[in-house]
């Protein structure tokens, strides 16, 4: 199993550019979240999904869509970066509702 | 909203002491509490976790304790090593829901 996959590993954009961050799992979790951190503020949760088709906001949602057409994929748009965007993006999933979150190894986004 | 505080936000400890690190959370109804590690430039992997119905969980030289009624939960180290040094995080969380809050994270420091 390869676990927790994300595409690209480091980006960098120009204010106003959009891109789309990928996420896959090959576990078979329902539960697919979103977490950007940044120093001193731990992780913070911004788009999260229980299942195929649902998604829901997180604490920091603005700036940023989800969609869940499969089980196994979870991408992240960033309709118009913005400087404050700038930050590491970890993918996370789970078999169930309180249970362990499975992080993906990160994107390291910067906006210029 | 939901929140967790963590402290200290640094610690450094000498090999072979101890470390604790305290978090408070302010949901009542959260029930389900997880610890993870994140070493330099890696993801965050779960280390120990504790559910509302236990007030004490050991694993060799990690242990996390909880009070309810205080609502707050702290994580124990024994026999430091240097391989322990990383940044920690608490969570929360309720089963019946799927936000996990994080705290602001720990880092630490263990001395050779």
């Amino acid at each position: 199993n390869a676990g927790v996959t994300q595409t690209p590993k480091f980006q960098v954009l120009k204010t106003g550019q959009s891109m789309t961050l990928q996420c896959a799992q090959d576990m078979n979790h329902e539960y697919m979240s979103w977490y950007r951190q940044d120093p001193g503020m731990g992780l913070r949760l911004i788009h999260y999904s229980v299942g195929a088709g649902i998604t829901d906001q997180g604490e920091v949602p603005n700036g940023y869509n989800v969609s869940r057409s499969t089980t196994e994929d979870f991408p992240l748009r960033l309709l118009s970066a913005a400087p404050s965007q700038t930050s590491v993006y970890f993918c996370a999933s789970s078999a169930d509702r309180g249970r362990e979150q499975y992080f993906g190894p990160g994107t390291r986004l910067t906006v210029t | 909203g939901e929140n967790v505080e963590q402290h200290p936000s640094t610690l450094s400890v000498q090999e072979g002491d101890s470390a604790v690190i305290k978090c408070t959370y302010s949901d009542s109804a959260s029930n389900y509490f997880p610890w993870y590690k994140q070493e330099l430039g890696k993801r965050p992997q779960l280390i120990i976790d504790i559910r509302s119905n236990v007030g004490e969980k050991k694993d060799q030289r990690i242990a996390v304790t909880l009070n309810k009624t205080a609502k707050h939960f702290s994580l124990h180290i024994t026999e430091t090593q240097p391989e322990d040094s990383a940044v920690y995080f608490c969570a929360a969380s309720r089963t019946g829901g799927f936000k996990t809050i994080f705290g602001a994270g720990t880092r630490l420091f263990v001395k050779a």
